[in-house]
């Protein structure tokens, strides 16, 4: 199956510094790229959805000032968390569809942030 | 509003036995699922998914269930081992979607 990588598995930053996560679809292209976020013991909430070459569509309550997404290629997207702190910390994962509708969808393996 | 749910947090079954997780979901529109394993501190792995127009899928000793007129969907294991103790999460999208996921249960296998 197709495979979504994504990098770095697990990362630590100082408070007020800011943290890239890669996702990267690396046997396919991915037009459409989603951000989950988990917090313990609940569900993945989906943060936004990028479609490569336009701007991210984000959810309620996530402030896409704070949590930057870029779908520069379409095997590519990026999101930067900006000034973290502590309450960021989180487990991160992206899924990519080769297109936009498509059923099928492939998992990063996740980031595990933690800001201290 | 949780479109999926996991009614059960946890479930402990003996090694060798059948392990059954049960997802339930509320949308009709939801056409592709998945059930993911979850290590604590590590990410999630993709163990098997379904697509509504099937109603059974199998890999190994991995089986799921889809029951669309009950909006219901199980995952099998068989026969269960100590390495499966995880957390197991459904998930659900429509037509391409968004995946809404579950809140996850827990499950020990007990050697």
């Amino acid at each position: 199956g197709a495979v979504v990588s994504q990098h770095p598995s697990r990362v630590i930053c100082k408070s007020g510094t800011s943290v890239k996560i890669e996702c990267r679809s690396l046997d396919f292209q991915a037009t459409t790229m989603f951000w989950y976020r988990q917090f313990p013991k609940q569900s993945l909430m989906l943060m936004a959805t990028s479609n490569e070459g336009s701007k991210a569509t984000y959810e309620q309550g996530v402030e896409k000032d704070k949590f930057l997404i870029n779908h520069a290629s379409l095997t590519l997207s990026t999101l930067t968390v900006t000034s973290a702190h502590p309450e960021d910390s989180s487990f991160y994962i992206c899924s990519a569809r080769y297109w936009t509708g498509d059923t099928e969808a492939f998992f990063g393996q996740g980031t595990r942030l933690t800001v201290v | 509003d949780q479109q999926v749910k996991q009614n059960s947090p946890s479930l402990s079954v003996q090694e060798g036995r059948i392990s059954i997780l049960n997802c339930d979901y509320t949308n009709s529109m939801f056409d592709y699922f998945l059930w993911y394993k979850k290590y604590p501190a590590e990410g999630p792995t993709f163990l098997i998914s379904i697509s509504s127009i099937k109603d059974k899928n199998e890999d190994g000793r991995f089986t799921v269930f889809l029951n669309k007129s009950a909006k219901h969907l199980s995952l099998h294991i068989v026969p269960s081992q100590p390495g499966d103790s995880a957390v197991y999460f459904c998930a659900a999208s429509a037509l391409g979607n968004q995946f809404y996921f579950g809140t996850g249960t827990s499950l020990t296998v007990i050697p």
